[in-house]
């Protein structure tokens, strides 16, 4: 089977740099996605990692580790507009696995 | 068109009602995916489409029926819900390659309450 953790919550104020960490676990590896849902709204792709590295997409990042089933989303000059839920996702299979989410709660 | 639309955007059946939820999509991909959500939960995952065929079904009970009509549709017919499937019902689709999967266009979904 496959598991994510993620952290619940997080606060940070206008123009800080928030990272969030994943960690998996799954018995076969194929990369590993960020999603971002405003609240009442329908999931965002972000990014995606198969390789390890880090991949940037404007103002966010994203980094995989696969020896330490790790990955991160770094979001920087936050703006208000970034207060949503952010899932790391495992895929594999044809389908994907969401992580619980992330809140990210970005204050004035 | 980047753009996957779902009709209704809200419905409220009762437990003896039929009815059914829409989604299309005009972004030439060939898997299209039903999740259902819960209240600050993430999206759980129903069923798979691939090329137009069921590929994936994830233990989900028969009162939920899928169909894909054509390459762009993809309906989700219900029957005899019970209120524990109120929920937000989400269309997805993407590329079929092994390698798509991993990025879906999500339609704004249906707020489904049942009574």
């Amino acid at each position: 089977g496959q598991s994510l953790e993620q952290p619940s919550e997080v606060t940070a104020v206008e123009g800080a740099i928030v990272q969030i960490n994943c960690t998996y676990q799954t018995s076969g590896f194929y990369g590993l996605s960020w999603y971002q849902q405003h609240d009442g709204g329908a999931p965002t792709f972000l990014s995606y990692n198969a390789l390890d590295g880090l991949e940037e997409t404007g103002r966010f990042s994203s980094f995989l580790s696969r020896s330490d089933s790790y990955g991160y989303l770094l979001l920087q000059e936050l703006q208000m507009k970034d207060s949503a839920s952010y899932f790391c996702v495992l895929g594999g299979d044809y389908k994907l696995s969401f992580g619980a989410g992330t809140t990210v709660t970005v204050r004035a | 068109d980047t753009e996957v639309t779902q009709t209704p955007k809200h419905l409220v059946m009762g437990m003896t009602n039929k009815k059914s939820l829409k989604c299309e999509q005009h972004m030439g991909h060939r898997a299209m995916y039903w999740y259902k959500q819960k209240a600050k939960k993430p999206p759980e995952l129903m069923f798979v489409y691939s090329y137009e065929k069921l590929s994936i079904n994830e233990s989900v009970p028969s009162r939920f029926s899928p169909e894909c009509p054509n390459s762009s549709l993809l309906n989700l017919h219900l029957h005899a819900l019970q209120p524990e499937d109120s929920a937000l019902y989400l269309c997805a689709s993407s590329g079929a390659g092994p390698a798509d999967v991993y990025e879906q266009y999500f339609g704004p979904g249906t707020r489904l309450t049942v009574t």
